[in-house]
């Protein structure tokens, strides 16, 4: 089946630095994904809908400078977040349309992001 | 705006037992319907997806749609503890277009 890796699974960083999460298909070509980010014990929430070769869509109130979304290629989607705040804490994951949308979407394993 | 509407619960149920969980939606041209499982720290998984009226059966799950009500559930038949996790509903318009989820149902499975 289609899957889904994205890295890293868990990552600690210092406030003010940077973070690169990388998601990529392995067996399939995902022209988008898409970035959530989940709080403890609240429902996924949408950030941004990445597509190959332009430039990503946000959702409202997410900040496009601090949360840059690179989708290079056919099969790698990036996400940085760009001087990070311990507010930042959360629990990324991405995930790719399967079959033209007739199989859902696959997600990745998830990011856990810890700003100390 | 597109609304998804599940109850929280939790849903406690006992071993062996039938779990029905439910979902509501707004957007009346919406034509794809999913149940995805989520366990607590981890990413969602698809267990199911429907786009016609009716019964869809895999296993110990079905879903089933109701256009007209807007309303699509999932059956749990033979639950069993490890069932227990969050069942998030996703509906959308189908292809690439996103969906929007659902809040979530926390299911606990007795043993």
């Amino acid at each position: 089946g289609a899957v889904v890796s994205q890295h890293p699974s868990w990552v600690i960083c210092k406030s003010g630095t940077s973070v690169k999460i990388e998601c990529r298909s392995l067996d399939f070509q995902a022209t988008t994904m898409f970035w959530y980010r989940q709080f403890p014990k609240q429902s996924l929430m949408l950030m941004a809908t990445s597509n190959e070769g332009s430039k990503a869509t946000y959702e409202q109130g997410v900040e496009k400078d601090k949360f840059l979304i690179n989708h290079a290629s056919l099969t790698l989607s990036t996400l940085t977040v760009t001087s990070a705040h311990p507010e930042d804490s959360s629990f990324y994951i991405c995930s790719a349309i399967v079959g033209r949308g007739s199989y859902g979407y696959t997600f990745g394993s998830g990011t856990r992001l810890t700003v100390v | 705006q597109k609304e998804v509407e599940q109850n929280s619960g939790p849903l406690s149920v006992p071993e062996g037992a039938i779990a029905s969980l439910n979902c509501t939606y707004s957007d009346r041209g919406s034509q794809s319907f999913f149940w995805y499982r989520q366990y607590s720290g981890k990413s969602p998984e698809l267990i199911m997806f429907i786009y016609s009226n009716g019964d869809k059966e895999d296993g110990r799950f079905t879903a089933q749609l109701n256009k007209a009500s807007q309303y699509v559930s999932l059956l749990i038949r033979d639950s069993q503890p490890s069932d227990s996790a969050t069942y998030l509903c996703a509906v959308g318009p189908g292809g690439y277009q996103k969906v929007t989820f659902g809040t979530g149902t926390k299911l606990q499975v007795i043993p």
